[in-house]
């Protein structure tokens, strides 16, 4: 199975800054790649996929990038409804593996 | 719009039988893959299985011999049929297309 190493854990940041998130795959998995955003209670948002593609209606603070198996979410200009739980999922072989997850929650 | 609706959650004795259904509207889940993934209360995400257009499936090792992920074109509904549940299979479960939309979820509770 490809293992998906997500980090950092958790998070802490203030409103208006800019922060980094990072996935990295235990194989090549091309740009098979998604970062979800989840809030307490509710279920998964996809904000990313193939790497660096918004999904429709996501803000362009949101941001997506590869290098060899390597991804990285950024998120500029942190809002109050940016503090949630992301997540990074590889879809490119089954089983479709999923990062631990990082906490962001505010400073 | 895409729409998705988990059922048929509940509590189950260990060695009990569910299925689960989501209801899709807003697209047909014959032309996409569809995917179940669960949540234990407080923790990740677990990828369960996936069933893609052509009808070909795969399951986490953990579910497999005991869950069948199914679908009804003429429904438009995705299934997820699990029998021999195990406590750890207590979850939030979650009917996912491609990697874009995703249901509400339906919790499954396996306990005596």
């Amino acid at each position: 199975d490809i293992q998906m190493t997500q980090s950092p854990s958790s998070l802490s940041a203030s409103v208006g800054d800019r922060v980094t998130i990072t996935c990295r795959a235990s194989q090549d998995i091309s740009n098979y790649l998604a970062w979800l955003q989840q809030k307490p209670g509710k279920a998964p948002k996809s904000l990313i996929y193939a790497a660096s593609t918004l999904q429709s209606g996501v803000p362009s603070k949101f941001s997506g990038s590869r290098s060899g198996t390597d991804f990285t979410l950024t998120i500029t200009s942190l809002q109050p409804e940016d503090f949630a739980t992301y997540y990074c999922q590889q879809y490119n072989t089954s089983p479709f593996t999923f990062g631990q997850g990082t906490r962001l929650d505010i400073k | 719009e895409v729409q998705l609706v988990e059922t048929g959650g509940g509590l189950i004795q260990p060695g009990g039988s569910l299925r689960l259904s989501c209801a899709a509207s807003g697209f047909n889940i014959s032309s996409n893959y569809m995917s179940w993934v669960r949540q234990t209360p407080g923790k990740g995400l677990d990828w369960v299985s996936v069933i893609y257009s052509g009808g070909n499936t795969y399951y986490a090792d953990s579910v497999k011999g005991r869950f069948t992920i199914s679908r009804d074109n003429s429904k438009n509904t995705l299934y997820l049929q699990m029998n021999g549940l195990r406590a750890e299979d207590t979850a939030v479960y979650y009917c996912v297309r491609a990697v874009g939309d995703w249901g509400q979820g339906t919790l499954v509770i396996v306990s005596s």
